[in-house]
């Protein structure tokens, strides 16, 4: 069964220091990796997504995004940080073959600070 | 512009009271979600329908209820079975393909009074 896991209900970052939300999946097949991003009483909007390729994902923002096959991680970074950067923080997957649903990970609080 | 509108914002409902929280969207997506979204628990699938005239019940299907009468709209109706209504209710569509992500509503935010 596919499988997403955030490992950190929190993130605190000091603001233009790096960050990083980590993202591991499991599935049987190849994955499909996705991020979210949310503000509060917000719907999710679509920072960046995995299909194949290049390794490193450039998205929305200033955000990328590193696949890892052997550490079946896909974890969200950002070289700078930004006060506005604070919000919450959705890991999906889905697998190559199954065009059903995405299956989303507990998500991950970014907070930002001056 | 194309998207995905739910509304309203903010609903009340009084104990015992069925209430329905409206989505459409103008995308053209064949597939509409619905999701739970209570604080610290992410989100929980309620239902989801790939087709017109056809949904299949998530994870916390018991106390709602959805129809897909048209390709553009997929309501969800909060029924007094539902022993904890109040949280936020999120939306979204998507092409039915494995590369594509969802696009989301702004959501509803239920509270029951």
């Amino acid at each position: 069964a596919q499988s997403v896991a955030q490992p950190e209900d929190q993130v605190n970052v000091a603001e233009g220091n790096p960050l990083t939300v980590k993202c591991t999946y499991s599935v049987s097949g190849n994955p499909y990796l996705f991020w979210y991003v949310q503000y509060p009483n917000r719907g999710l909007q679509f920072l960046l997504k995995y299909i194949t390729g290049d390794n490193l994902v450039k998205g929305s923002y200033g955000f990328e995004a590193e696949f890892n096959k052997s550490q079946t991680s896909f974890h969200l970074k950002k070289p700078s940080a930004l006060v506005s950067d604070s919000a919450l923080y959705f890991c999906a997957v889905r697998e190559y073959n199954q065009g059903g649903k995405l299956i989303f990970g507990q998500g991950t609080e970014l907070s930002v600070k001056p | 512009d194309g998207g995905i509108t739910q509304s309203p914002k903010y609903l009340f409902r009084k104990e015992g009271q069925n209430v329905t929280l409206s989505c459409e969207q103008n995308l053209n997506h064949d597939a509409m979600y619905w999701y739970r979204q209570d604080p610290g628990q992410g989100l929980r699938l309620i239902y989801y329908s790939q087709i017109v005239n056809d949904f299949q019940k998530g994870d916390i299907a018991e106390g709602y209820s959805v129809s897909r009468e048209k390709k553009e709209s997929f309501p969800l109706t909060v029924t007094s079975a539902q022993k904890n209504p109040t949280a936020f209710y999120l939306c979204a569509s998507s092409i039915v393909g494995a590369n594509y992500g969802y696009t989301f509503g702004s959501g509803t935010r239920l509270t029951v009074v």
